[in-house]
């Protein structure tokens, strides 16, 4: 029962360099969601799914892009990565009740240099 | 624009007494709101939700309070424990399908 799986825990790029942050989950929930968190700030929301071949822009969504052809998998790709992205990401599944609340993955912390 | 704010970025609190954590929100079509606690290197944990048509919900040691009027939400722990030293984040929901905007969060240190 491993709920969410999130690749690579740690990674550092370099300025300008491309990677892809890998999220699966095994719920079969429709709904995936992929935010930011910077310190001593909130969860901000990059990009959601609400199922396999959709997906829609979130508060902080320049940067990054997103697919979903399965329920179980959603990529985020960064391309030329900027030290302003930094951060910790987190991914994250829900029911469509949101009083339920997501599930969330153990995190990637990324540093850009 | 913050919409959803925990004005303490910090809260300690000794062993059996009632923790209070409080969080303030700006946008009155908010329709749920969640609270989710934070481990370090761990991913946030759901633990407890309320409905804007409701004013209290409990559920075991955590009792969450909306005052509507004031846009003040509100978690009680009690009794604390030590286990319950985390990072709190207050969270509201608008705009369908589940997209939350977060506090900052506020540290809660639980000391025997």
């Amino acid at each position: 029962n491993a709920g969410v799986t999130q690749t690579p825990k740690f990674r550092i790029l370099k300025i300008g360099q491309s990677m892809t942050l890998q999220c699966a989950q095994d719920m079969n929930h429709n709904y995936m969601y992929w935010y930011r968190q910077d310190p001593g700030m909130g969860l901000k929301l990059i990009y959601y799914s609400v199922g396999a071949g959709i997906t829609d822009k979130g508060e902080v969504p320049n940067g990054y892009n997103v697919s979903r052809s399965t329920t179980e998998d959603f990529p985020l790709r960064l391309e030329l990565a900027a030290p302003s992205q930094t951060s910790v990401y987190f991914c994250a599944s829900s029911y469509r009740e949101v009083n339920y609340g997501y599930t969330f993955g153990s995190g990637t912390r990324l540093t850009v240099v | 624009d913050q919409q959803v704010k925990q004005n303490s970025p910090s809260l300690s609190v000794q062993e059996g007494r009632i923790s209070i954590l409080n969080c303030d929100y700006t946008n009155s079509m908010f329709d749920y709101f969640l609270w989710y606690k934070k481990y370090p290197a761990e991913g946030p944990t759901f633990l407890i939700s309320i409905s804007s048509i409701k004013d209290k919900n409990e559920d075991g040691r955590f009792t969450v309070f909306l005052n509507k009027s004031a846009k003040h939400l509100s978690l009680h722990i009690v009794p604390s424990q030590p286990g319950d030293s985390a990072v709190y984040f207050c969270a509201a929901s608008v705009g369908g399908y589940n997209k939350l905007i977060f506090g900052a969060g506020t540290r809660l240190a639980v000391h025997p």
